[in-house]
């Protein structure tokens, strides 16, 4: 099935652990995004990526780091994380038209105790 | 720079009633795009409906439609005979055209009940 894939879909861990989420399409899209969604269901863009190249990093703590080792991957890095940190992280991608829509992946619900 | 609103944090209807979600954004661009897009209990994003701001008439898909006035900035999103299943977050969203980045300004969203 063509889909944005991301994996892990629930990921409890404890304050102060580094994890990731990892982010894969396989729909050819070039740019490709990290959205957090808080409690209040606000949709935030973290980052975005055009064919491997960051383009957009809006302000985010640097203990979040994307990595995209190729155009058809984008994963996310948190080290040290936080209570604030819980949330649901999409992935997403776009396939390069204006009229497109966003292609997401089911997300991942982080929580942080 | 362009900010979108949704002024309706929650309705509710009953099943078949017809119910309109409000939206309404601001920017100085002739040239955008707007989307609706559905995030039931499941959470996942799901694409309702788009709207070229070049194109007068308002998109319609199936039981969903949308009343674009694009000189009040609104785009409005009109279900009609809706369903349990349109129970979900409603989210407006804006694309600059001309943005190489296909960035999206969301609105905060509308929580949609329908009732059985």
């Amino acid at each position: 099935d063509t889909a944005v894939s991301q994996t892990p879909k629930y990921l409890v861990t404890q304050m102060g652990n580094d994890k990731s989420i990892k982010c894969e399409q396989n729909l050819g899209h070039d740019t490709m995004y990290w959205y957090k969604q808080d409690s209040k269901k606000f949709l935030k863009i973290m980052f975005s990526y055009n064919n491997k190249e960051l383009i957009i990093n809006e302000t985010v703590p640097n203990r979040f780091s994307p990595k995209s080792p190729d155009k058809a991957h984008l994963n996310l890095h948190i080290n040290s994380l936080e209570l604030g940190d819980s949330a649901v992280y999409f992935c997403a991608s776009n396939p390069g038209h204006y009229n497109s829509p966003l292609h997401f992946g089911n997300g991942t619900r982080l929580t942080v105790t | 720079a362009q900010t979108v609103t949704q002024s309706q944090p929650e309705m509710s209807v009953q099943e078949a009633e017809t119910v309109t979600l409000s939206c309404t954004y601001d920017t100085s661009e002739s040239n955008y795009y707007l989307f609706w897009y559905k995030q039931p209990p499941s959470r996942q994003m799901i694409l309702v409906i788009r709207q070229e701001a070049y194109k007068q008439q308002n998109a319609t898909e199936n039981r969903f439609s949308v009343n674009f006035q694009k000189a009040a900035k609104s785009f409005s999103l009109k279900i009609s005979d809706s369903q349990l299943g349109d129970t979900a977050m409603y989210f407006c969203a804006f694309m600059r055209g001309g943005d190489s980045n296909y960035q999206l300004i969301w609105g905060a969203g509308t929580k949609l009940i329908i009732k059985p």
